[in-house]
């Protein structure tokens, strides 16, 4: 079953945009990863937050966890249309690792 | 470069029939996940390992689905009999370090479909 769910389900923008793409999550976490998927491709990751951080930075990427309302988000600022992908959150929560939603599916249109 | 690789990358097969996908995890890494990604589920986390030993597994159905590690650089997963609504794009991870902490490296899946 999905622990993360993400919204919108999917998002489009035009290049230099900034997309922003939102994770909640039922249980209490260890971290928080976000990952990337291209069509047809396998996922790579992009970042994890820890659940005593509360901001993560990874060069045009921005990750902010909160805790209290168990839910993430992740920007990507001045977007470009190789961004175009679908992005996962996946929690991890005891012994389940890597649990993920379903993702939102980004366009971004040059 | 370090991958993980999965075999075949494709498979259509008959209902009934036993499917055996393949999966060469990366060197060194201790921990292995197989997902299977559909549209209407998402992805699902079906089994993972660490240090070959299954920990869980309670995401597959176990009538007709098994994973193994045999060795350190092999995981597999059968299907037997494979039936059409096990359909669906199949992966393999595998990463370093606890279960609880794995950054997942993703090989590019087995598209299988069972008609």
């Amino acid at each position: 079953s999905q622990q993360g769910e993400e919204d919108p389900q999917a998002l489009s923008i035009q290049e230099g945009e900034n997309a922003t793409m939102n994770c909640s999550y039922k249980t209490s976490i260890n971290n928080l990863q976000w990952y990337r998927q291209n069509s047809g491709r396998g996922l790579v990751h992009l970042i994890l937050i820890r659940s005593n951080e509360r901001e993560k930075h990874s060069g045009r990427l921005r990750v902010t966890l909160d805790t209290s309302k168990k839910s993430s988000s992740l920007l990507i600022t001045a977007s470009r249309a190789a961004d175009t992908a679908s992005y996962f959150c996946a929690t991890d929560s005891g012994n389940t690792p890597l649990v993920f939603g379903k993702g939102t599916r980004l366009s971004v249109i040059a | 470069d370090a991958r993980v690789t999965q075999t075949p990358r494709h498979k259509v097969t008959e209902m009934g029939q036993e499917v055996t996908m393949r999966c060469q995890p990366i060197l060194g890494h201790n921990t292995v996940f197989w997902y299977r990604q559909t549209m209407m589920q998402g992805l699902e986390l079906l089994a993972y390992f660490r240090n070959r030993a299954p920990l869980d597994d309670s995401g597959m159905p176990k009538d007709r689905f098994s994973a193994e590690m045999p060795d350190a650089t092999l995981a597999t997963l059968k299907i037997q009999p494979s039936e059409p609504r096990d359909s669906a794009v199949y992966f393999c991870a595998s990463g370093l370090g606890p279960v609880w902490n794995t950054e997942a490296f993703f090989g590019q899946g087995t598209r299988l479909t069972v008609v």
